[in-house]
């Protein structure tokens, strides 16, 4: 069965750069969520999206934004990147009102050195 | 704003024995949804198992089952026959019902199988 796919699976950056993140959701899947997850933490909800609208927004910081396509695949840009931004980025799908739960991608690992 | 808890930063069970993980969450929403993850050590995000609010009835898939108290906002998660394979990070999680809201976690529990 398809998978959420996300890529790259992992990046390296330096401080200051920019970096975009995509995530493919699975076939027929509407909504699109972005999470991060520092070492050692639970992972945070950043922004969601439906039907090509923001939907949800969490603890996502203002340097970051995100969209998503008519194709349904999201991108999060994240600029002026800070080594605190270090952390596995995960994109999760779901289909129409998220009743069956989410289905995560494997996630982008982004190292700021 | 809603929260989830975990009281057990890590839990150990000899194989093929039974353990449950705690998790206690705070809302004033009445229809919600909490789901449990599990996080091996390839971080791969897994759902294992979910629970409507507005459902009396726990969850069971194989192994695993819920213990859902809705007047005491706890979830407990009843792992049966433990095995190797179940060892992982385990996160409790919240998410109002309707629309595309994110997911609120609880900090996690690390599910130790001793052979």
């Amino acid at each position: 069965a398809a998978g959420v796919i996300q890529s790259p699976r992992h990046l390296i950056k330096e401080k200051r750069e920019t970096a975009t993140l995509k995530c493919y959701p699975i076939p027929r899947h509407d909504t699109v969520y972005w999470y991060q997850q520092g070492p050692g933490q639970d992972p945070q909800f950043l922004i969601s999206f439906y039907e090509k609208m923001q939907s949800d927004k969490g603890s996502i910081p203002d340097r970051f934004s995100a969209q998503q396509f008519s194709d349904y695949h999201s991108e999060l840009n994240m600029s002026s990147l800070e080594l605190g931004d270090s952390a596995l980025y995960f994109c999760a799908s779901s289909p129409p009102r998220g009743l069956d739960g989410y289905t995560f991608g494997s996630g982008t690992r982004l190292t700021v050195v | 704003a809603q929260t989830v808890t975990q009281s057990q930063p890590e839990m150990s069970v000899q194989e093929a024995e039974t353990v449950t993980l705690s998790c206690t969450y705070d809302t004033s929403e009445s229809d919600y949804y909490l789901f449990w993850y599990k996080q091996p050590p390839s971080r791969q995000m897994i759902l294992v198992i979910r629970q409507e609010a507005y459902k009396q009835q726990n969850a069971t898939e194989n192994r695993f089952s819920v213990n859902f108290q809705k007047a005491a906002k706890s979830f407990s998660l009843k792992i049966s026959d433990s095995q190797l394979g179940d060892a992982a990070m385990y996160f409790c999680a919240y998410r109002r019902g309707g629309g595309a809201d994110g997911l609120t976690f609880g900090k996690g529990t690390h599910l130790i199988i001793q052979p």
